[in-house]
């Protein structure tokens, strides 16, 4: 079975710096997804960003970028330019292509973004 | 934008009731899951439908059941709640067609409380 590992259960970084979350995880499979999701304090779940395993180049999205090494099995996030409201848990999460579309999650990190 | 909405916020209800947590999309999705978020062990998978009238267990099944009779509605069952059954409740939504396959949209999550 597929699993996700998140090391962090919390996080913390100076408004305006950078900071990186990890993700590891463990499948047999060749061909899947990895996504970041965010959820903010009370509110909604939102897909922050997304990567598919066949391409090689790491995806990003504005100030949020990923360093996926599919060999290590590892998916970390990078926030640049931290800023007040990026402070929320932040998921791992992964799907295979094959049979079911079951997400499989991260524990979480929390992380704190100081002003 | 897509939009996922979950009947209930906060709910509090007595061990041995029946509960009912509604969760309703307006994407013409045609997959939808409900998930159970604990600290510390993320999101964990209870059931999910491809498709309406189609069910099939995740990863926690014991406990509650499910019902979609119409494409944009899926609900979850508790049919005796206990204590161990306090949590937040997400559900999502996600297509398996365009671009946006396998992304999955969440609803705002309905925090259950059992007495």
């Amino acid at each position: 079975a597929q699993t996700v590992t998140q090391s962090q259960p919390e996080m913390s970084v100076q408004e305006a710096e950078t900071v990186t979350l990890s993700c590891t995880y463990d499948t047999s499979e060749s061909d899947y997804y990895l996504f970041w999701y965010k959820q903010p304090p009370s509110r909604q779940m939102i897909l922050v960003i997304r990567q598919e395993a066949y391409k090689q180049q790491n995806a990003t999205e504005n100030r949020f970028s990923v360093n996926f090494q599919k060999a290590a099995k590892s998916f970390s996030l990078k926030i640049s330019d931290s800023q007040l409201g990026d402070a929320a848990m932040y998921f791992c999460a992964y799907i295979g292509i094959q049979g079911a579309q079951k997400l499989v999650f991260g524990q979480g990190t929390r992380l704190t973004i100081n002003p | 934008d897509v939009k996922v909405t979950q009947s209930s916020r906060y709910l509090v209800k007595r061990t041995g009731e029946k509960v009912f947590l509604e969760c309703v999309q307006d994407m013409d999705h045609e997959n939808m899951f409900w998930y159970r978020q604990d600290p510390g062990l993320g999101l964990r998978l209870i059931y999910f439908s491809y498709d309406v009238k189609m069910k099939e267990k995740g990863d926690i099944p014991e406990g509650y059941s499910v019902s979609r009779e119409k494409k944009e509605r899926f609900s979850l069952i508790l049919e005796s709640a206990s204590t161990n059954q306090t949590s937040m409740y997400l559900c999502a939504s996600s297509s398996v067609q365009g671009t946006s396959t396998d992304t999955q949209y969440f609803g705002p999550g309905t925090r259950l409380t059992v007495l």
